[in-house]
Formats: C-alpha cells, structure tokens, sequence
C-alpha cells in the first residue's frame, strides 16, 4: 500500500533555530514530492522536486530529493515565529493523484 | 485574482443525509482537486477534474461522488452521511492538474 511517512509529527523550537522535517515514502509509480505549508486552513505550495539530488530554494526554506533513499527533507534556517505551522509532504502518484503525509507540526517561540 | 472558494464554509449535518460541496477554482484553472482532512488521516485525496472529465479517484466508498461544469466550477457529494464523514473538505485548483495547486479555505462538515 502507498504510504507517505512525515517525522516528526511536532517539533518546538525557539526563533533563529533551524529545523530539518523529514518526509520518506513507499509509492508505486513516482512521480514527484511536493511540499505544502498549512497555517490555517489552505496549504500553500512550497516546493516541487522531480530529480534526485537538486536543492530547491526559496528564502530560508529548502528542500532536496533523495530517490535512493525514498525520502526528502525540508530546512528552515533563522526560523521565525510565522513558520509555525503543519508542513505537509505530498507525493504524486503516477498522473493527478496525490499522496499525502499526516505533516509536521511546526511550532516557533519568540 | 480571486483566489479558490469553498462554499459553504460551515456545514452541520445528521447521519443519513447528503451533502453537496462547492468549489470556484482559479479563472483559468481547468483542473480541481478534493481531500479529505482528518486529524488521524492527513489530508486524503478524492478525485481529480479536468474539464468535465474526471482523471483519477482516491480510495473512497461511492457515497462520495463529485462533478465538475462546463465553467471549471465543481461540487462534490456526499450521501447517506456517517460520522466518521466529519472533516475539512478541501479543493485545490491548478491550470491543468500539476503540482503547483491551489487550495481554498475548505468546507467543515460536522455530522451529528
């Protein structure tokens, strides 16, 4: 069964620490990971990866493949207190269907 | 650019009735996606439009059923509701089913 494992499931840190979530999958026919932010209610996009290895990069935020491995991690540098939220782990599963992980709960104290 | 809607935002109903989901993608956006989120399960997926024609399904009984119009707008039902139907329905619209989706606010539904 297609599965999407997301560790930890919450984490507290206190602003400026930098945290890695991880996100390991077994799915049969791969064809990306995605990675969402949920602060509230919608998840916004965060990151694509397709291909082994490149780092994606957004501001503070980022994010690599591992196909070998079957996972990905998410780091976030100098986190801030509006980090704190449910990162989600999708994987898209051969055409249109996507694959969620149950996501890490982010929590940053001033 | 107005953003997904998700309509109603609140929804309260009893066991055995059905219930019927509005979402407004993106103007442009083709493709509409439904989940399911639960605190024990994540987010789930439903099924997938694009124009007119749905393209794949997640693992749902049948009670849960979707469509989608000629103007991308699409709604999803559910009948014979059960308790454990209690959740945040969500959408996600994109241009032509990628992975950069959009999601609205969702749809709580409670079932009493």
């Amino acid at each position: 069964e297609d599965k999407v494992v997301q560790s930890p499931l919450s984490l507290v840190v206190h602003e400026g620490d930098t945290v890695t979530l991880n996100c390991s999958y077994e799915v049969t026919n791969f064809r990306s990971l995605l990675w969402y932010k949920q602060e509230k209610k919608a998840p916004t996009f965060l990151f694509m990866l397709t291909s082994s290895g490149i780092e994606k990069k957004s501001g503070r935020l980022s994010s690599i493949l591992d196909k070998k491995e079957l996972s990905s991690i998410l780091n976030i540098t100098a986190t801030q207190t509006g980090d704190s939220a449910i990162y989600l782990c999708a994987v898209e599963r051969g055409t249109y269907k996507y694959i969620f992980g149950t996501g890490t709960r982010l929590k940053v104290l001033a | 650019k107005a953003g997904v809607t998700q309509t109603p935002r609140y929804l309260i109903k009893t066991r055995g009735q059905q219930v019927t989901l509005s979402c407004s993608p993106i103007s442009g956006h083709r493709s509409v996606s439904w989940y399911q989120q639960t605190p024990g399960q994540g987010l789930q997926f439903l099924f997938e439009y694009f124009s007119e024609t749905q393209r794949n399904k997640g693992n749902f009984p049948g009670r849960f059923s979707g469509r989608q119009f000629s103007n991308s707008r699409s709604e999803m039902n559910v009948s014979t509701l059960e308790l454990g139907d209690s959740a945040l329905y969500l959408c996600a619209s994109s241009p032509g089913g990628g992975a950069e989706a959009f999601f609205g606010q969702g749809t709580r539904l409670t079932v009493v």
